[in-house]
């Protein structure tokens, strides 16, 4: 079975905190996909990414292809990034089908 | 460049209609993907579409639920005969070739009375 698992589930951190969001899947992929949820519901794509580390502002995301797991992480965390983070894996022949795990809804305190 | 489109963004409809909602992808992008997420729940697979092709419809619930992405125009996915369990958030995105970075539209939101 296709899986894609998230946790934590729900984080609250303080301003300025340092944020690790884990997620690990369960059979070989060829990328793995960072999502955004705002909490007025719009999708934003932070990352795709098969190998290493990718970075884009306060974002960081890792991948370990072979312990199927991946990271994203945000650091100097502000209020702003409260949001639901969703990583998604593509399963299926056509390596496009999008699994989702469950989402990690953060919530950063000023 | 205009991102993915997606109309209408809120759409109600009584038990029994149809419901049809359309995306148009970004300039470029011939590969459109739907998604649903019901009301607490998380996003999951519908249709994957190619311009006049489905390429994977494994998502796609068995009766009233069928997909389009036709030569001209926008991609569409219909829902016959609503019940009140399709009220959702349908979510399309595109990408211009397959294994490739998904860009989402905004959504509609289906109601059913």
């Amino acid at each position: 079975k296709n899986e894609v698992e998230q946790s934590p589930q729900n984080l609250t951190a303080q301003e300025g905190e340092f944020i690790t969001i884990n997620c690990s899947y369960s059979v070989g992929i060829s990328a793995l996909h960072w999502l955004q949820q705002h909490p007025g519901g719009g999708i934003v794509s932070l990352f795709m990414l098969s190998s290493g580390k990718k970075k884009h502002g306060r974002l960081i995301a890792t991948i370990n292809i072979q312990e199927k797991h991946s990271s994203l992480h945000i650091t100097a965390s502000h209020p702003r990034d409260s949001a639901v983070y969703i990583c998604a894996a593509p399963f299926g022949t056509s390596g496009s089908r999008l699994t989702f795990g469950e989402g990690t809804q953060l919530t950063v305190n000023p | 460049n205009a991102g993915v489109m997606q109309n209408p963004r809120h759409l109600v409809r009584r038990r029994g209609q149809e419901a049809r909602l359309r995306c148009s992808p970004m300039k470029g992008h011939s590969h459109v993907y739907w998604y649903r997420q019901l009301p607490e729940e998380g996003l999951k697979f519908m249709v994957y579409l190619q311009k006049e092709n489905i390429i994977d419809e494994s998502g796609m619930p068995k009766e009233r639920f069928s997909a389009e992405f036709p030569k001209e125009g926008p991609s569409i996915l219909r829902i016959q005969q609503v019940v009140r369990g399709d009220s959702a958030a349908y979510f399309c995105a595109s990408s211009p070739a397959s294994h490739n970075e998904q860009f989402f539209g905004p959504g509609t939101r289906l109601t059913v009375l």
